[in-house]
């Protein structure tokens, strides 16, 4: 089955503790990237990666990294995470045709 | 920069009833496709209905079709005989074939009113 897992699904922090979350897609998918949903703002691309070691900003970039170190897993890191990164993360995996989601990650920064 | 446009943020509908959820978008782009996702309250993002945008005849999967004018730059997501279960936000989405363009709307929350 096509699958994008990404984990943890809930998480709560504490400002500045590094944190990772994880996904992995079953696709051999090249292109993959992270979004964040914020109510009214609709889902904003963080970062992408259009293969192995490739990866680039995307509209939101600042306070996240990535690595792309395996075809199939594409974390996505906060070194030092602030309240404002509160929010709905979602990894995604694509063909040409298609985008495969994730099903969610609702981080908490308190 | 291509650009994707919901401009209700909310909508409701009476069980069994047709909506229809409006979606415009801006870019120069010939060939490019277009989705709708439903998001339920359990946040996963499903996908409802794609549409390539060579293609002249609107996709329909069930209940759910499309109206694409593709000179006017519009996709409009029509609901029939709605349903409790269709109760969700609903997200435009524009695609570039090939590279990372993926570019939302900011979703339409549908109620579906028994």
């Amino acid at each position: 089955e096509a699958q994008v897992t990404q984990n943890p699904r809930y998480l709560i922090t504490v400002t500045g503790k590094k944190l990772t979350v994880t996904c992995s897609q079953n696709m051999n998918h090249e292109y993959m990237s992270w979004y964040r949903q914020d109510p009214g703002l609709g889902l904003r691309q963080i970062y992408y990666s259009m293969n192995v070691e490739v990866t680039d900003k995307g509209d939101v970039p600042e306070g996240y990294k990535v690595s792309r170190k395996e075809k199939r897993n594409f974390p996505l890191i906060l070194e030092s995470p602030s309240p404002n990164q509160t929010s709905l993360y979602f990894c995604a995996s694509r063909s040409d045709t298609e985008a495969f989601f994730g099903q969610g990650t609702r981080l908490t920064v308190v | 920069a291509q650009t994707v446009t919901q401009s209700q943020p909310e909508m409701s509908v009476q069980e069994a009833e047709t909506v229809t959820l409006s979606c415009t978008y801006d870019t120069s782009e010939s060939n490019y496709y277009l989705f709708w996702y439903k998001q339920p309250p359990s946040r996963q993002m499903i996908l409802v209905i794609r549409q390539e945008a060579y293609k002249q005849q609107n996709a329909t999967e069930n209940r759910f079709s499309v109206n694409f004018q593709k000179a006017a730059k519009s996709f409009s997501l029509k609901i029939s005989d709605s349903q409790l279960g269709d109760t969700a936000m609903y997200f435009c989405a524009f695609m570039k074939p090939v590279g990372n363009q993926f570019y939302f709307g900011t979703g339409t929350s549908l109620t579906v009113i028994p």
